[in-house]
């Protein structure tokens, strides 16, 4: 079956590193997609890899290993406007994504 | 820049009412989808469209269609409103050759 695996909630504090975890067991896969969606407000794409390995953009880095069905998003320079939810989401071989739970993250001063 | 709208931020609707969510993009994307998203869970697929006129039944559409006139439209329609429909729910397009999805602000609905 379908299923995607994230963390309810993390807490870290302003200026740390983070990673938010993800696993999953889906119908085929055609990549993984992390959103970021903060409190009242649409998702917004962060990130989509493909192919195994890290990829970096600026403070956000996301990591896909296609063969153990898992990805994570490492945030470093934690900031007070990194608090928000995180998706993790897989397109599946169908090319429907699926949509994982999301993590709540909270940024302590 | 990208824009997808949805008609209503909140709406409040009384059980057995019909309900109408528009959504429009102006990106000229072919795909366009219907979420609903609730505490605890992942976002869930009601219905999506690949074109003009052409709708796909998601993971829950029970209680729900959809209406697709115009390629940057939407219409999502609760035939009859009842409290468990009470949710977020968040349009969102893409254009063809990319799965990448822009989403709409959302319609938090409330049905008493």
């Amino acid at each position: 079956g379908q299923n995607i695996d994230q963390p309810t909630e993390m807490t870290a504090t302003e200026g740390a590193i983070v990673q938010i975890n993800c696993t999953y067991q889906t119908s085929g896969f055609n990549g993984l997609f992390w959103y970021q969606q903060h409190a009242g407000e649409a998702p917004t794409f962060l990130s989509y890899n493909v192919l195994d390995g890290l990829e970096e953009k600026g403070r956000f880095s996301s990591f896909l290993s296609r063969s153990k069905g898992y990805s994570y998003l490492l945030l470093k320079e934690l900031q007070m406007k990194d608090s928000a939810s995180y998706l993790c989401a897989v397109l599946e071989s169908n090319y429907q994504l699926i949509w994982g739970a999301g993590t709540k993250l909270i940024i302590k001063p | 820049d990208v824009k997808v709208t949805q008609s209503s931020r909140y709406l409040v609707k009384r059980t057995g009412e019909k309900v109408f969510l528009e959504c429009v993009q102006d990106m000229d994307h072919e795909n366009m989808f219907w979420y609903r998203q609730d505490p605890g869970l992942g976002l869930r697929l009601i219905y999506f469209s690949y074109d003009v006129k052409m709708k796909e039944k998601g993971d829950i559409p029970e209680g729900y269609s959809v209406s697709r006139e115009k390629k940057e439209r939407f219409s999502l329609i609760l035939e009859s409103a009842s409290t468990n429909q009470t949710s977020m729910y968040l349009c969102a397009s893409h254009r063809g050759s990319s799965y990448e999805q822009y989403f709409g602000p959302g319609t938090r609905l409330t049905v008493t």
